[in-house]
C-alpha cells in the first residue's frame, strides 16, 4: 500500500489551465475505474471533487475534470481562479478492498 | 441534511487505548459503507479502514491491522474506530466519511466529518 505519486506543488496565474498527475502502478490506478480527487482547505475537511476517473458530484464546478491513462490519472483545472489554492489528493482503490491516497499537492494561484 | 461529527479525540499516552465516535444523521446510515482516513499535522490523507453497511465486512490499512478496530452501531447511527497500543505515530486528525453510493463499497467519499486530533504523547 505505497502512497500514490503526486507533485508536491503546482502553480497557476488565475484564467489559466493546471493539471496535477497521480501516479500509481498496475496495482491501482492501472486497473480501476476508482480513482477519485479530493480538494482540501487548511483545517478543513476534504471535499469530493471527481469520482469514477472523471465523473463529477453534483455542485462541482465544470471547470475541473478528471482523466486516466496507463498507471497515471489526472485532475485538470481550467479558468483557474483564486478560490481554487488548495491542497489536492488523489486516491485509488488499490485491490483487496483497500485504498490508496496520493502524497497530495499544493495549489498556488499567482 | 447529512452531517458527521465524531467525538473522542484527546491526548492519549502511548501504549493506551482510544475510541473515536462519528454520529451520522441526514441519511440512511444503515445504507452505508462508512470509512475512517486520517491526516497526520502537516501530512497527507491516509485511508486506515472501511466497513459495510451492515458491518459485517470490515479492511483495514496494513499500518492499522491489528491495532486498530472499526465498528458501527447501525440502531444509534454512529460509527466507531478502536485504537489500542498507540504509538506516537498515530498523532493524527481522524476524519470519519461516508462511501458514495448505498451498497457495494467504491472507496470515494461524498461526506467528511469535521476530524477529531488524537495526540499521543506521555
Amino acid at each position: 500500500q505505497s502512497a500514490l505519486t503526486q507533485p508536491a506543488s503546482v502553480s497557476g496565474s488565475p484564467g489559466q489551465s493546471i493539471t496535477i498527475s497521480c501516479t500509481g502502478t498496475s496495482s491501482d490506478v492501472g486497473s480501476y475505474k476508482l480513482v477519485s480527487w479530493y480538494q482540501q482547505y487548511p483545517g478543513k475537511a476534504p471535499k469530493l471533487m471527481i469520482y469514477d476517473v472523471s465523473d463529477r458530484p453534483s455542485g462541482v464546478s465544470t471547470r475541473f475534470s478528471g482523466s486516466k491513462s496507463g498507471n497515471t490519472a489526472s485532475l485538470t483545472i481550467s479558468g483557474l481562479q483564486g478560490e481554487d489554492e488548495a491542497d489536492y489528493y488523489c486516491c485509488s482503490y488499490a485491490g483487496s478492498s483497500t485504498w490508496v491516497f496520493g502524497g497530495g499537492t499544493k495549489l498556488t494561484v499567482l | 441534511q447529512v452531517q458527521l461529527v465524531e467525538s473522542g479525540g484527546g491526548v492519549v499516552q502511548p501504549g493506551r487505548s482510544l475510541r473515536l465516535s462519528c454520529a451520522a444523521s441526514g441519511f440512511t446510515f444503515s445504507s452505508y459503507a462508512m470509512h475512517w482516513v486520517r491526516q497526520a499535522p502537516g501530512k497527507g490523507l491516509e485511508w486506515a479502514a472501511v466497513i459495510s453497511s451492515d458491518g459485517s465486512n470490515k479492511f483495514y490499512a496494513d499500518s492499522m491491522k491489528g491495532r486498530f478496530t472499526i465498528s458501527r452501531d447501525n440502531s444509534k447511527n454512529t460509527l466507531y474506530v478502536q485504537m489500542n497500543s498507540v504509538r506516537g505515530e498515530d498523532t493524527a486528525v481522524y476524519y470519519c466519511a461516508r462511501d458514495r453510493l448505498p451498497g457495494p463499497i467504491s472507496g470515494e467519499c461524498d461526506y467528511w466529518g469535521q476530524g477529531a486530533l488524537v495526540t499521543v504523547s506521555s
